[in-house]
């Protein structure tokens, strides 16, 4: 199974509204990262954070991790129609060579205006 | 991302058809990636090269060939295309020297390839 899982599968909000998606994974990590995704384009990096880290700010981006719990969430504040898209936490796997880069299946965001 | 391009952006083939799709980059990364997206299931890695000399399966390899012709280059081989390869392909670059060690990745802007 996937390494990271993103919940909710979908969300819609209204445009000013908060929107909170939350990944879980299973193995240590050296860090997690969260990526955007406009319908049926490349993957855009949003926003890194490590494992010895707790929150990371970017923006109108916070992203929170708990290693104890193996989670992490990003909350995107004051939502706007162009914050629609799809969200993809990615696991950055410790003694990782390459191979263990693994995303999440992604959470679709609509922002209604 | 302009630095890293795919080529074709779409494509149609038909069952039992050879198909390669392309990807360059002018990032200067030294590692290049291929993956798969189908709907509900992310991204699935199929081939990965840390350099020219250096290629690796990875998770959903069987069905795909790849080659790295130069640092910039990779291109990802259906030898015998079938319908469950429909799916969007993206190739992606990284260097983790300039990430601070992470791996993060720079994707190319998709193929749309359809096997009927």
């Amino acid at each position: 199974s996937q390494q990271g899982e993103e919940d909710p599968q979908a969300l819609s909000i209204q445009e000013g509204e908060n929107a909170t998606m939350n990944c879980s994974y299973k193995t240590s990590i050296n860090n997690l990262q969260w990526y955007r995704q406009n319908s049926g384009r490349g993957l855009v990096h949003l926003i890194l954070i490590r494992s010895n880290e707790r929150e990371k700010h970017s923006g109108r981006l916070r992203v929170t991790l708990d290693t104890s719990k193996k989670s992490s969430s990003l909350l995107i504040t004051a939502s706007r129609a162009a914050d629609t898209a799809s969200y993809f936490c990615a696991t950055d796997a410790l003694y990782n060579y390459g191979q263990n880069f693994v995303f999440g299946p992604g959470t679709r965001l609509s922002v209604l205006p | 991302d302009a630095d890293v391009t795919q080529t074709p952006r779409n494509r149609i083939t038909k069952t039992g058809k050879r198909i390669m799709l392309e990807c360059s980059q002018t990032k200067g990364h030294d590692r290049m990636y291929w993956y798969r997206q189908d709907p509900g299931l992310g991204l699935r890695l199929i081939y990965y090269s840390f350099d020219v000399k250096d290629i690796n399966k990875g998770e959903i390899s069987d069905g795909y060939s790849v080659s790295r012709q130069a640092q910039a280059k990779f291109s990802l081989s259906l030898e015998s295309a079938i319908p469950n390869q429909t799916a969007l392909y993206f190739c992606a670059t990284s260097d983790p020297r300039r990430s601070g060690g992470a791996h993060t990745q720079y994707f190319g802007p998709g193929t749309r390839l359809t096997v009927l």
